[in-house]
């Protein structure tokens, strides 16, 4: 079953914009994850961020996260057209580890 | 250096027919291996994970199986194919102590 859900599904911005994600779950995790697919690859790692952390920051990357609200963001500034893909969150519960359970994601267009 | 392959890259296969794919990982020892699969389109489900030789833990019901023979290779077969097994399989592999999950390029799985 599906524990993280992305918000919007589909993102259509202009190069040089920001792209925001966002990204809900229902139970009490361990930590939540972003990854980046580009059409018909694997999924690549790209952030973690623990449940007792609030922010994190990688490169053009920052991630959120409100363990009150089961819920994260995704920011990615100054966005370029390489970073069309689609993303996910995908969450490792309490009660699970070892396991992630993926959302349904975003797909984001980066216009030139 | 750590790498997954997994193979073959596209499949297509008629219904009723055996299947099997392999993924392996290079590069580390007794990692935790899982099975995905993604419908065209959508997140990622889980559908086997092991954390060593001949432990399989399966996550959704059907019609098919996995087996991990050595410790860094894990296999995904079944006997008999249905049109809903279509779909993008991805392999992926945890380090002991890590987080972030590699995954492997998938295989495009056609039932025809």
């Amino acid at each position: 079953s599906q524990q993280g859900e992305e918000d919007p599904q589909a993102l259509s911005i202009q190069e040089g914009e920001n792209a925001t994600m966002n990204c809900s779950y229902k139970t009490s995790i361990n930590n939540l994850q972003w990854y980046r697919q580009n059409s018909g690859r694997g999924l690549v790692h790209l952030i973690l961020i623990r449940s007792n952390e609030r922010e994190k920051h990688s490169g053009r990357l920052r991630v959120t996260l409100d363990t009150s609200k089961k819920s994260s963001s995704l920011l990615i500034t100054a966005s370029r057209a390489a970073d069309t893909a689609s993303y996910f969150c995908a969450t490792e519960s309490m009660d699970s580890s070892y396991k992630l359970i993926f959302g349904s994601g975003t797909r984001l267009l980066v216009r030139p | 250096s750590q790498t997954i392959h997994q193979w073959p890259a596209t499949l297509v296969q008629p219904v009723g027919s055996p299947l099997s794919l392999e993924c392996t990982v290079e590069g580390t020892s007794n990692p935790n291996l899982y099975w995905y699969r993604q419908a065209a389109g959508r997140g990622l489900q889980l559908l086997f994970y092991s954390v060593g030789i001949g432990q399989i833990s399966s996550e959704v019901p059907q019609n098919l199986s996995a087996s991990r023979p050595q410790d860094r290779q894990f296999i995904l077969s079944s006997k008999k194919l249905l049109l809903s097994d279509s779909g993008f399989y991805l392999c992926a592999w945890l380090e002991q102590g890590n987080y972030g999950y590699t995954f492997g390029s998938g295989t495009r799985l056609t039932v025809v």
